[in-house]
């Protein structure tokens, strides 16, 4: 099974909420990634977790803070977004080593801020 | 910088004409070369790796190629649930983890 699932699919917020986006994986994966996707980009890497530890973080605002509480589980906290935050973001998760390999990503949470 | 750089940038086929996308990639540092397909609003889907100059995979109507300067996407008569985008991905191993680089795609439109 490689499937990686997200929740919510879609959220609206305003600039003022807090809200998570959620991620799960069950495949032993010690590898987790969120990315940041605007219309007809590419992906964009945000932060990498490895082996539950925050170990690359592509000068993100503050108000996105990740969190990865355990092997399965990687949570994505905003706050205070701004209108140009709205994208989809896409959690991924590999196997992880001295290596590369490949990335199995979540179908998205659609977010829309207002 | 790693640089993954895709052509053409949009591609029209008819249903079963064949043709190839391409990705040219920094070679210094690559550990792996990746190639995705992704439906509108969708999350990527993995479709190949690929480690050494030389090797080839295959998936339906899809084949991937590398070389030590870029890889193929070749489409065998291709259908038209094979439109979507196709992102080449470059597979760059730092000391702070391991990072996948991405062009811009090839978003592939397939007439019936």
């Amino acid at each position: 099974d490689t499937e990686v699932t997200q929740t919510p699919k879609h959220l609206v917020m305003g600039m003022t909420n807090k809200k998570s986006l959620k991620c799960e994986q069950h495949m032993g994966h010690r590898a987790m990634y969120w990315y940041k996707q605007k219309a007809k980009k590419p992906p964009e890497l945000m932060f990498v977790y490895s082996y539950e530890k925050l170990s690359i973080n592509e000068s993100v605002p503050s108000r996105f803070s990740p969190e990865c509480p355990n092997s399965s589980l990687l949570n994505l906290h905003l706050h205070a977004l701004q209108p140009e935050d709205s994208a989809l973001y896409l959690c991924a998760s590999s196997r992880s080593g001295t290596g590369s390999y490949e990335q199995y990503f979540g179908p998205g949470t659609r977010l829309t801020v207002t | 910088e790693d640089q993954v750089t895709q052509s053409p940038e949009a591609l029209r086929l008819q249903e079963g004409e064949s043709s190839s996308l391409n990705c040219s990639y920094t070679v210094s540092g690559l550990r792996g070369l990746f190639w995705y397909r992704q439906d509108p609003g969708k999350g990527p889907e993995f479709l190949f790796t690929l480690y050494s100059a030389g090797e080839e995979k295959e998936k339906e109507r899809l084949k991937a190629t590398l070389t030590k300067k870029e890889s193929f996407l070749h489409i065998t008569a291709p259908k038209p649930e094979d439109s979507a985008t196709y992102l080449c991905a470059g597979g760059y191993y730092e000391t702070s983890g391991s990072r996948l680089t991405f062009g811009e795609g090839t978003q592939l439109t397939v007439n019936p």
